[in-house]
């Protein structure tokens, strides 16, 4: 079945710096790309959606240009968390159509980030 | 806008018993999908089933059934002969059916399910 590999697991890191989170779609295309966000307990929040050789689509509230997306391949899409601040610690996943238009979306094992 | 509730914050259930999630949605479109999703404390999506809105027959995946009301706009799923590790949280997701491109998937809130012993 469709795989997506989500890295780094979790990561650590300190205010003002950047992470990079990355999608890569192991045994299929991903022309499509879903970033969601999860707060503790909460559900997931669609952060943006990235097609690949295009630029991503943002949902509203969503800062541009704190969370940068590339979709440069059909297997690999980034997230780069820019000048991050505490208030980013959260748990990101990513999502990717399957082969098949009725079949569900695969998810990444999700990133959490941590900011100190 | 499509809109997905989930009125039940948290459901318990026992071991071998059966428990029955609620799941309402909101849309004007007449083609889409629902589908149920479970996360387990690993925090991986696990999709448990899906259904297809012009579909008329539910949808039954082993000890997992739905019962689709289109007309109502309700999405339950029903858990058989629970198990330990069913407990996780479960979200109901909708996503329109859209030729040609991938459409997002619109979650609820969640529903935290725990199995007792």
């Amino acid at each position: 079945g469709a795989v997506v590999s989500q890295h780094p697991s979790w990561v650590i890191c300190k205010s003002g710096t950047s992470v990079k989170i990355e999608c890569r779609s192991l045994d299929f295309q991903a022309t499509t790309m879903f970033w969601y966000r999860q707060f503790p307990k909460k559900s997931l929040m669609l952060m943006a959606t990235s097609n690949e050789g295009s630029k991503a689509t943002y949902e509203q509230g969503v800062e541009k240009d704190k969370f940068l997306i590339n979709h440069a391949s059909l297997t690999l899409s980034t997230l780069t968390v820019t000048s991050a601040h505490p208030e980013d610690s959260s748990f990101y996943i990513c999502s990717a159509p399957g082969q098949l238009r009725e079949h569900g979306y695969t998810f990444g094992s999700g990133t959490r980030l941590t900011v100190v | 806008a499509q809109t997905v509730t989930q009125s039940q914050p948290e459901m318990s259930v026992q071991e071998a018993e059966t428990v029955t999630l609620s799941c309402t949605y909101d849309t004007s479109e007449s083609d889409y999908y629902l589908f149920w999703y479970k996360q387990p404390p690993s925090r991986q999506m696990i999709l448990v089933i899906r259904q297809e809105a012009y579909k008329q027959q539910n949808a039954t995946e082993n000890r997992f059934s739905v019962n689709f009301q289109k007309a109502a706009k309700s999405f339950s799923l029903k858990i058989s002969d629970s198990q330990l590790g069913d407990a996780a949280m479960y979200f109901c997701a909708y996503r329109r059916a859209i030729t040609g491109t991938a459409s997002k998937l619109t979650f609820g809130t969640g529903t935290r399910l725990q199995v007792t012993l």
